[in-house]
């Protein structure tokens, strides 16, 4: 099964908000299989941002949230802050997309 | 406090074996599938493998079938990877991870820290 897709960088400066999506097929995304949102600092472990599309475990801070379904999906962040730089993957199923860079200007 | 601790990862050479090991700690761990997650040198991440809870089902990606084998013990709440035939493509750090069900959709939403798994001659 093919990586799901996302663009490989995104950038904002901070208060700014950036979106990033994730596009996948008919199998996948496509056929609301709901994603999930990882964050991931370099050197740490990842860590579950969104999951089922929107929804936020507890201790996620409400500055990011997702689409609930629909191809493509996508993670919102608002009120950047420096310390969400990090790369930020979404995933479907036992699928991954290639991960997007983002930058905190 | 809910962890995982991975160990196990090192150096060896092409066509070797080595067993990744993954402690779990703070949760029901019988209750849970677990997986491992991959990410090589300046890629992405890669799902690789997960169990069910009691072990009776388990799941691959196509570079690893045939030579990596999931299993756990639940009495000593952990998880393993035995990983054969390594091939230098299989570099990468390798994560624990419980693979939770939410209701509509699985998440990956307790990770360890990882191992790292280096192949090379």
């Amino acid at each position: 099964q093919s990586a799901l897709t996302q663009p490989a960088s995104v950038s904002g400066s901070p208060g700014q908000s950036i979106t990033i999506s994730c596009t996948g097929t008919s199998s996948d995304v496509g056929s609301y299989n709901l994603v999930s949102w990882y964050q991931h600092h370099p050197g740490k472990a990842p860590k579950l941002m969104i999951y089922e599309g929107s929804k936020r475990p507890s201790g996620v801070s409400n500055r990011f949230s997702g689409s609930k379904s629909g191809n493509p999906a996508s993670l919102t962040i608002s009120g950047l802050q420096a310390e969400d730089e990090a790369d930020y993957y979404c995933c479907s199923g036992k699928v991954f997309g290639g991960g997007t860079k983002l930058t905190v200007l | 406090e809910v962890q995982l601790v991975e160990s196990g990862g090192g150096l060896v050479q092409p066509g070797g074996s080595l067993r990744l090991s993954c402690a779990a700690s703070g949760f029901t761990f019988s209750s849970y599938w677990m997986g491992w997650v991959r990410q090589a040198p300046g890629k992405g991440l890669e799902w690789v493998a997960n169990i069910k809870e009691d072990g009776s089902e388990k799941n691959y990606v196509d570079s690893v079938k045939g030579r990596f084998t999931i299993s756990r013990d639940n009495a000593k709440n952990s998880v393993y990877l035995q990983m054969n035939s390594l091939r230098a493509e299989d570099t990468a750090v390798y994560y624990c991870m419980r693979d939770m069900w939410f209701g509509e959709a699985n998440a990956f939403d307790i990770w360890g820290q990882g191992t790292m798994v280096t192949v090379s001659s």
